[in-house]
C-alpha cells in the first residue's frame, strides 16, 4: 500500500517561499495509477484543499492560492513537491499530501502522509 | 466554489447513543460526498465515500446517506474511540471541506 511522507522546513519567514516535498513509497508516481493532493490545516482549524496533481499534467488548484502556487512531480525520485510564494502568517498550517487510485477519482482520499507543520514567522 | 456547511459545530453524546451529523452543499454535488474522521495530531481517515459507501476496514456502525445538497453521517451506537472531529468533503467540483464537527463522549 502507498505510503507518503512530507518533508521541508518547519519555519519560513514572511514574504519567502514555502517549499515542501512528499516522498511516495509503495507506488510509482510514473505509473499514472494515482492522483495526488495537497491539503492544509491551520492550527485548531479545518481542512483546506490546495491542489490536485495528475501525472499527465492536468492539475487543478485552489483559486485562492493559484497565483502563488506551483507543484511538480519528480518520477525519478518518486516525489511530489509544492511551492507557495510570498507567504504570510495565514499560511501557517499542517500540510498534508494524500492520494488515491485514479480509478477511485472523487471517491475520497485513502492514503495520507502524517503531515508537516509549517510556521510562518519572522 | 461550492461551500459545505456542517451542523452541529460540536456535540457531546454518551456511549451507545445514535449520533447524526449533517452536511449541506451550496449546490448539488450529486453523490460526490465523502466523510472523514480526524483525531488530534493525526491525518484524516476516510470513513464514507460516494455519500453512502463504507470504506474498507471502517466499522459498520458508521453509515452515510443523502444526495444532491443534503447529506448525513450516522454513528448507530457511539463508542469511546469515536471521539474525534468529522469532516465532509465534496469532490464534484474540485474539492472543498465542511468546517468540521467535533464529537465528544460524555
Amino acid at each position: 500500500q502507498v505510503q507518503l511522507q512530507e518533508s521541508g522546513p518547519g519555519l519560513v519567514k514572511p514574504s519567502q517561499t514555502l517549499s515542501l516535498t512528499c516522498t511516495v513509497s509503495g507506488g510509482a508516481i510514473s505509473s499514472g495509477d494515482y492522483y495526488w493532493t495537497w491539503i492544509r490545516q491551520p492550527p485548531g482549524k479545518g481542512l483546506e484543499w490546495i491542489a490536485n496533481i495528475y501525472f499527465n499534467g492536468g492539475n487543478s488548484y485552489n483559486p485562492s492560492l493559484r497565483s502563488r502556487l506551483s507543484t511538480t512531480l519528480d518520477a525519478s525520485k518518486n516525489q511530489l513537491s509544492l511551492k507557495l510564494r510570498s507567504v504570510t502568517v495565514a499560511d501557517t498550517a499542517v500540510y498534508y499530501c494524500a492520494t488515491t487510485e485514479l480509478s477511485r477519482h472523487r471517491l475520497g482520499l485513502d492514503f495520507w502522509g502524517q503531515g508537516i507543520l509549517v510556521t510562518v514567522s519572522s | 466554489d461550492i461551500q459545505m456547511t456542517q451542523s452541529p459545530f460540536s456535540l457531546s453524546a454518551s456511549v451507545g447513543d445514535r449520533v447524526t451529523i449533517t452536511c449541506r452543499a451550496s449546490q448539488s454535488v450529486i453523490s460526490y460526498l465523502n466523510w472523514y474522521q480526524q483525531k488530534p495530531g493525526k491525518a484524516p481517515k476516510l470513513l464514507i465515500y460516494g455519500a453512502s459507501s463504507l470504506q474498507r476496514g471502517v466499522p459498520s456502525r458508521f453509515s452515510g446517506s443523502g444526495s444532491g445538497t443534503d447529506f448525513t453521517l450516522t454513528i448507530s451506537s457511539l463508542q469511546p474511540e469515536d471521539s474525534a472531529t468529522y469532516y465532509c468533503q465534496q469532490t464534484y467540483s474540485t474539492c472543498s471541506f465542511g468546517q468540521g464537527t467535533k464529537l465528544d463522549i460524555k
